[in-house]
């Protein structure tokens, strides 16, 4: 059973608009969800992370979650092409030591 | 900080050779974690710790090994190599859940190929 599903893409956007990458998950004890970006060839990093369901912005970054329908999405406004990459998904298991990640979305941004 | 550190980089192993792949952090944390990623994957989580003298098996344990004796460092060691072994190794930690932000922390990786 997969915690954490994502869609791997790639989702090809034009410079400018909006990403809108999803998420959902089947632990409906998790508590807190975070989103890392990962390069190629790059360790993954820390983009935003959420606890409490609707929104928070952060730049060009909103998380949204909302945990009734087990879904989070992260929306990327003004998007440029430094914002291709794969974004993982990760959920904080209601019980366990290890976040739980999806296998991330490939964004690309063409010029 | 330096954060969390991976040495090496880089590594060309034969079959059946072993190698340990360092894993330092200068953060204090007392969870750290080993995760594999091969192309176009996910993280698969192979072993984790909870603080010094405590392991646990991850998702894909078989054919690795760790011990944590201290905080900063978790090993990992790899046994009689085998090509499905061939991946990037990350290691990463954090503070545990209610004592700071649960957001792990990533080594840089290390590249790994068994020939």
């Amino acid at each position: 059973q997969k915690e954490v599903e994502q869609n791997s893409g790639p989702l090809s956007v034009p410079e400018g608009a909006i990403a809108s990458l999803n998420c959902t998950y089947s632990d409906r004890g998790s508590q807190s969800f975070f989103w890392y970006r990962q390069y190629s060839g790059k360790s993954p990093e820390l983009i935003m992370s959420i606890y409490s369901n609707g929104d928070k912005e952060d730049g060009r970054f909103t998380a949204q979650l909302n945990k009734a329908s087990q879904y989070v999405s992260l929306l990327i406004r003004d998007s440029q092409p430094s914002d291709s990459a794969t974004y993982l998904c990760a959920s904080e298991p209601r019980s366990g030591y290890a976040l739980n990640f999806g296998k991330g979305t490939s964004l690309l941004v063409t010029p | 900080n330096a954060g969390v550190t991976q040495t090496p980089k880089f590594r060309i192993l034969k079959i059946g050779q072993s190698m340990t792949l360092q894993c330092t952090q200068d953060m204090n944390h007392n969870y750290m974690y080993w995760y594999r990623q091969d192309p176009g994957m996910g993280l698969k989580l192979i072993y984790y710790s909870v603080g010094a003298g405590i392991t646990d098996k991850g998702e894909v344990p078989n054919g690795y090994n760790v011990s944590r004796s201290t905080t900063e460092d978790f090993p990992l060691r790899l046994e009689l190599a085998a090509p499905s072994q061939t991946s990037v190794y990350f290691c990463a930690s954090t503070y545990p859940p209610g004592q700071g932000a649960y957001e792990q922390y990533f080594g840089p990786g290390t590249r790994l190929t068994v020939t």
